[in-house]
């Protein structure tokens, strides 16, 4: 039973274009989203987050948006640039303290030059 | 001056030999957790551990023993390897303790069982 799910394995986007990256999930309960971008042979590393509370979050080129009706969350990244090119994952925690971070599949991102 | 350090970062072994991984986080972390990358890239939960103590063991099997002797170490035991143990295992840390925070990983180790 998949709580979150990324449903498009890969994305590519040219230079400078906006790369969009999306994420579903199940369970209500989560409060607390998280996107974290991977290279290979390193562990994820953390780009970004969003509580319940919010509906949008931004930092420099990176904003969240969260959807609760939807139960949907997308991470935009503007502009996109070739370094970005890794596997982006959304994770999701319920309230603090449950020590549990349930992850998606990611996305692969190719930025063309 | 690296967060969260694994060792070793590859691992090759028989079946049914016994072998451990280690973690250290100096970020002073009270939380930290063992996850699982498999072939299909899915990062699965395996442990967690607060303050030294077992919050989570999320039905792995008892092969695995994890083993926290300070909240800034978590090692992970595995017994009578088997080919399924082939994967990523990523150890990563957080602080918990009423507010939500992000789990900060360690580059991970691959394990090879052949």
């Amino acid at each position: 039973d998949q709580q979150v799910k990324q449903n498009s394995p890969s994305l590519s986007v040219q230079e400078g274009r906006i790369s969009i990256l999306n994420c579903d999930y199940t369970n209500s309960m989560f409060d607390y989203f998280l996107w974290y971008k991977k290279y290979p042979a390193e562990g994820p590393t953390f780009l970004i987050s969003i509580s319940s509370i919010k509906d949008k979050n931004e930092d420099g080129r990176f904003t969240v948006f969260l959807n609760k009706s939807a139960k949907h969350l997308s991470l935009h990244i503007v502009p996109s640039q070739p370094g970005d090119s890794a596997v982006y994952f959304c994770a999701a925690s319920v309230r603090p303290g449950t020590y549990k971070y349930i992850f998606g599949t990611g996305t692969r991102l190719k930025v063309l030059a | 001056d690296t967060a969260v350090s694994q060792t070793p970062k590859y691992l090759v072994t028989q079946m049914g030999n016994d072998k451990s991984i280690k973690c250290e986080q100096n970020l002073g972390h009270d939380t930290m957790y063992w996850y699982k990358q498999d072939s299909k890239k899915f990062l699965k939960i395996m442990f967690s551990y607060n303050n030294k103590e077992l919050i989570i063991n999320e039905t792995v099997p008892n092969r695995f023993s994890p083993k926290s002797p300070d909240k800034a170490h978590l090692n992970l035991h595995i017994n009578s390897l088997e080919l399924g143990d082939s994967a990523v295992y990523f150890c990563a840390s957080s602080q918990t303790g009423g507010q939500h925070s992000p789990l900060h990983f360690g580059n991970g180790t691959r394990l090879t069982v052949t």
